[in-house]
């Protein structure tokens, strides 16, 4: 079942904060993020597992609401390289073998 | 030490036609999925290859197949194309023979148009 992201866009300047939110109608094990830049293959951001573990990058921080099964993601003090679009995936049992479901992504474009 | 590299880069098809994507996977992965990717979407799953056989499926017809060689590299086979197919074609790898909380690493994608 594909998660729903919101908002599909977002237009911040340098420094400014962002939330971007990943809903699923299903319940969740766990949560992915990736980031794609244009032209460019989707990168790993961070792992969000149902119990609390977090795993991925120092900058960037998520949350995972299991009962809710949703997902936030966070980004402060936003730089330049953080602009491309941001997916959530979604594994919806523990032995899925890295079977996802994506959102359709946000969009993120920070201005100088 | 090699990311995830597919081939070709770019790829013109007309309707009805047959095409063979190719990817090789990050070093040490064993591991390979493929995605579909419509403009302004996210990737779609199309299917999953761990020791040369098909783990897992999505919603995807018959048309769509694949396979997975002993070097654990793998080719992806759209059989009678049709508009719709035209989208990018992302293959990630992960050491996933455990199964679980693997990140994934994708390649640059094959560009499929479809005329």
């Amino acid at each position: 079942q594909q998660p729903v992201q919101s908002p599909q866009a977002v237009i911040l300047r340098e420094g400014e904060d962002a939330v971007i939110n990943c809903s699923s109608s299903k319940a969740l094990y766990s949560v992915h993020w990736y980031r794609q830049k244009h032209g460019e293959a989707p990168v790993f951001l961070m792992i969000l597992l149902k119990g609390g573990e977090q795993k991925g990058h120092e900058k960037i921080s998520a949350s995972f609401n299991e009962k809710k099964q949703q997902s936030s993601l966070y980004l402060t003090a936003s730089q330049l390289s953080y602009s491309g679009t941001y997916f959530c995936g979604t594994e919806e049992t523990r032995y899925n073998f890295n079977k996802f479901y994506f959102g359709s992504g946000t969009k993120l474009n920070v201005k100088p | 030490d090699a990311g995830v590299t597919q081939s070709p880069t770019h790829l013109i098809k007309t309707r009805g036609q047959q095409v063979t994507l190719r990817c090789s996977p990050k070093s040490g992965h064993d591991t390979v999925s493929w995605y579909q990717q419509a403009l302004g979407q996210g990737p779609q799953f199309i299917f999953q290859y761990y020791e040369e056989e098909e783990r897992q499926r999505g919603n995807f017809p018959d048309r769509f197949s694949g396979h997975q060689f002993p070097n654990y590299s793998s080719e992806l086979n759209v059989n009678a194309l049709l508009l719709g197919d035209s989208a990018l074609y992302l293959c990630a790898s992960n050491g996933g023979g455990s199964g679980t909380n693997e990140k994934l690493f994708f390649g640059s994608g094959t560009q499929l148009s479809v005329l």
